[in-house]
């Protein structure tokens, strides 16, 4: 089936940093791809929708600003938190389809802890 | 919005049990996924049902959808301990759009 891989998988940082996660079809291109966030015990809480090559939709309460999110290519979606904070330590994951009428594949999450 | 109830929140079973799980939606359903997450790790997508009274099954579990009723059901048969994991349903907004909005998730136990 389709593999979606996010890099890193866990990343630790100081507060004020930024720090950018890397999502990446590797045998299919994406359309588009979503980013989602989770809350331990929670749901996942989609954040934006992201098209190649146009910019992202985010959903109401995200910070455009502080959530970059930049989808360079039909296989390549980055999400960069800028001068991340404690509170924004979270478990971010990824997802990515084909078309309109597929599956999401997800990737495995890159756990942020922001110190 | 949408918004997806799973029932139970969570289940301890036996090992061998039967269970199933639900997911209700406060919206027409166009669509529901079904995946499983282990905890802390992306998502594995189980199955896709488009279409009222739709109804699959992969190895042991089957799932089915009612449109009339706004709902979902997994059912896993004869349980392992590899079925343990949070199991979520998701569903979108309208036929052929790709954002889910996703279930409150139903934590799995399977007791040897």
């Amino acid at each position: 089936g389709a593999v979606v891989s996010q890099h890193p998988s866990w990343v630790i940082c100081k507060s004020g940093t930024s720090v950018k996660i890397e999502c990446r079809s590797l045998d299919f291109q994406a359309t588009t791809m979503f980013w989602y966030r989770q809350f331990p015990k929670q749901s996942l809480m989609l954040m934006a929708t992201s098209n190649e090559g146009s910019k992202a939709t985010y959903e109401q309460g995200v910070e455009k600003d502080k959530f970059l999110i930049n989808h360079a290519s039909l296989t390549l979606s980055t999400l960069t938190v800028t001068s991340a904070h404690p509170e924004d330590s979270s478990f971010y994951i990824c997802s990515a389809t084909p078309d309109s009428f597929a599956e999401q594949y997800f990737g495995p999450g890159t756990r942020l802890t922001v110190t | 919005s949408q918004e997806l109830e799973q029932s139970p929140q969570s289940l301890i079973v036996q090992e061998g049990k039967n269970l199933t799980i639900n997911c209700t939606s406060s919206k027409t359903l166009y669509g529901l996924y079904w995946y499983k997450q282990k905890y802390g790790e992306g998502l594995i997508f189980l199955m896709m049902l488009q279409k009222g009274g739709e109804e699959k099954s992969h190895e042991k579990i089957t799932a089915k959808l009612d449109e009339k009723k706004q709902q979902s059901s997994l059912h896993i048969t004869a349980s392992q301990p590899s079925h343990a994991g949070i199991y979520l349903c998701g569903a979108p907004p309208n036929f052929g759009n790709e954002k889910l909005t996703f279930g409150t998730g139903t934590r799995l136990t399977i007791i040897p």
